[in-house]
């Protein structure tokens, strides 16, 4: 059974901060792994999805690498912005289901 | 991307009676989707998968009865919540699986939000 695991559960930081959001998983037969932000009472917006062929994805300020061979996958958040504040959550789909970690709350104060 | 709707956003009900949930794909057809709750600071956990014209595969500990789900059609899924109660006060978020020879991806409703007083 997949379980995947967030670290840390909250970061503080001041804007203009370059941070990293750290997520593993026990089950390496991954087919992807996503990276979700869900600001408070709200549903979840895709951040980054990576292919279990593919070592990273970037868009934007946003870069996210998968390493399937030690379970790992980092978010890595440039130049961060109070606007950037928000839970981000990993989940990996393994066996057409989808395992979330229990996020990291994000805060960026000016 | 792919969109996939929920309704409604929100509801309040009284204990003891049922509500509905409606989850679309609306320019997709799935074939899956999957029922998700969400309690407060706490993450995503998997309640169902939803199978267009078959029965439901429902997640240890949670009920069937309790949660019904219908899957007529390959953009819609019904998720009721049977004589709900305070309990059942959480965040419900569905997704529509989006399968293909390269892909695999699951697209999430807005989800709603069930306050059952």
């Amino acid at each position: 059974k997949q379980e995947v695991t967030q670290i840390p559960a909250a970061l503080s930081v001041p804007e203009g901060e370059n941070l990293v959001l750290n997520c593993s998983f026990t089950d390496s037969a991954i087919y992807n792994l996503q990276w979700f932000r869900q600001d408070p009472g709200k549903g979840l917006t895709s951040l980054l999805l990576i292919q279990s062929s593919q070592r990273e994805q970037t868009s934007g300020r946003l870069n996210a690498s998968l390493d399937k061979s030690s379970g790992r996958s980092t978010l890595y958040i440039a130049a961060s912005q109070p606007g950037d504040s928000a839970t981000y959550l990993c989940a990996g789909t393994s066996y057409g289901k989808l395992t979330f970690g229990q996020g990291t709350i994000l805060t960026v104060h000016p | 991307g792919a969109v996939v709707s929920q309704h409604p956003s929100w509801v309040i009900c009284k204990s003891g009676t049922s509500v509905k949930i409606e989850c679309r794909s609306l320019d997709f057809q799935a074939t899956t989707m999957f029922w998700y709750r969400q309690f407060p600071k706490q993450s995503l956990m998997l309640m169902a998968t939803s199978n267009e014209g078959s029965k439901a595969t429902y997640e240890q500990g949670v009920e069937k009865d309790k949660f019904l789900i219908n899957h007529a059609s390959l953009t819609l899924s019904t998720l009721t919540v049977t004589s709900a109660h305070p309990e059942d006060s959480s965040f419900y978020i569905c997704s529509a699986r989006d399968e293909g020879e390269s892909t695999d991806t699951q697209y999430f409703g807005p989800g709603t939000r069930l306050t059952v007083l």
